[in-house]
């Protein structure tokens, strides 16, 4: 089974531009998630997916970020424009259901830098 | 508000050294805990799911167990390979909260 699929796997921008991040989850993976992780910290949920909807974007700073996930399979996460603590590795998660005690599978995770 | 304390932050072990790892937590309506490795330059790895407090899983050389207060990930006879963080995340009616990890270094 091909495991969750992030690109790209890194990218260093300068502060005040634009980055998109693309995840594939596990094929027949209904629930996809987009975690936060700072240096030193655990993941940080940002949203949550099922299929095409929203579950939970309480976390998300929508002023400067944004993700879609059309036709409920791949999605993308955008950051416009990027601060200096926006320094993180963004993980995607996928899972077959959407009750959160269901083990989510994480990709390898896109590491930003903001100069 | 919901707190997930991992402890220690890190800990060096010799091969064949067993010790313990603390994830601690105040969460409303806990429905279960994970636990998870994390390789550096990885994503987490899933270990367990534990969803009452007494239960106990086991892989290889790891066993996780449950309280109503906190969880414990015990390693036994540790190898150079079970170098990682070990990430504990709780569970709650409505979302998952991760701890910040112990980063564990086995020497050879």
């Amino acid at each position: 089974e091909a495991g969750v699929a992030q690109s790209p796997r890194y990218k260093i921008i300068e502060k005040r531009q634009s980055v998109a991040f693309w995840c594939n989850p596990i094929s027949g993976h209904a629930t996809l998630y987009w975690y936060q992780q700072i240096l030193g910290q655990g993941p940080k949920l940002l949203i949550q997916f099922q299929n095409n909807g929203v579950v939970d974007d309480s976390q998300l700073p929508k002023d400067r970020f944004s993700a879609e996930r059309l036709k409920g399979v791949d999605s993308t996460l955008k950051i416009q424009p990027a601060k200096l603590e926006d320094s993180a590795v963004y993980l995607c998660a996928s899972s077959s259901r959407d009750t959160l005690n269901q083990p989510q599978h994480f990709g390898d995770g896109t590491r930003l830098s903001i100069l | 508000e919901d707190q997930v304390t991992q402890s220690p932050e890190a800990l060096r072990l010799q091969e064949g050294e067993s010790s313990s790892l603390n994830c601690s937590y105040t969460v409303s309506g806990l429905r279960g805990l994970f636990w998870y490795r994390q390789d550096p330059g990885k994503g987490p790895e899933f270990l367990f799911t534990l969803y009452s407090a007494g239960e106990e899983k086991e892989k290889e050389r790891l066993k996780a167990t449950l309280t109503k207060k906190e969880s414990f990930l015990h390693i036994t006879a540790p190898k150079p390979e079970d170098s990682a963080t070990y990430l504990c995340a709780v569970i709650n009616d409505y979302k998952l909260s991760f701890g910040a990890g112990t980063t564990v270094t086995v020497r050879a």
